[in-house]
């Protein structure tokens, strides 16, 4: 149990275009998801917290207008990349709780590296 | 504002050694810790979660521990193989909640040799 699947697993892209990254929460319903990023050899860094029904929360120096976050229902969130750059290019991780577990144990998704050209 | 900190970096053992890895954190009132595993180019597996009233925790060949005042916390693994090759994270979640935020060390990258 407590499955998290993002989609896609990579993507390559060029410089300007959107990027859409889903984080599915499989067998449990997620009120909250984490987006997260990592560069190589890196900590992973909290970028925002999706709330399930309402605007996501941003960490400080995280531009909003960039990296759009949806979070339209209990099993999904998105995060869209806006007008990619290649200082955009990473490897971003979405995370999930499972309520029902109450043990504030997250659960993560396997990843989406993106690369913009 | 939490640093977690993981040394060294990387660590390189022969099989079947038993080993610890080392986290340490520099605020005490944190909620839990958690330990992942990270393979490369993959998401993260969690390994042990471990509640700030908790001392330790087992799941089969490994033990993790937690010494909240002094801010540290250790994952024991048995009998290292080959197949534990990987980068192991900690991480700490503030003391707000099952929701606050979680802070990661850098791991340290295990290489079990054959």
């Amino acid at each position: 149990g407590a499955v998290v699947s993002q989609h896609p697993s990579w993507v390559i892209c060029k410089s300007g275009t959107s990027v859409k990254i889903e984080c599915r929460s499989l067998d449990f319903q997620a009120t909250t998801m984490f987006w997260y990023r990592q560069f190589p050899k890196q900590s992973l860094m909290l970028m925002a917290t999706s709330n399930e029904g309402s605007k996501a929360t941003y960490e400080q120096g995280v531009e909003k207008d960039k990296f759009l976050i949806n979070h339209a229902s209990l099993t999904l969130s998105t995060l869209t990349v806006t007008s990619a750059h290649p200082e955009d290019s990473s490897f971003y991780i979405c995370s999930a709780r499972d309520p029902a577990r109450g043990a504030g144990e997250l659960f993560f998704g396997e990843g989406s590296r993106l690369t913009v050209l | 504002k939490q640093e977690v900190t993981q040394i060294p970096a990387a660590l390189s053992v022969p099989e079947g050694e038993n080993l610890v890895l080392n986290c340490s954190f520099t605020d005490s009132a944190i909620y839990n810790l958690q330990w992942f595993r990270q393979d490369p180019g993959k998401g993260l597996t969690s390994l042990l979660l471990i509640q700030s009233s908790q001392r330790e925790q087992t799941s089969g060949r490994l033990n993790a521990s937690l010494d909240k005042s002094s801010g540290r916390s250790t994952l024991y693994i048995a009998a290292s193989q080959p197949g534990d090759s990987a980068t192991y994270l900690c991480a700490v979640r503030g003391h707000t909640g099952a929701n606050s935020k979680l802070t990661f060390g850098k791991g340290i990258t295990l290489s079990v040799r054959p």
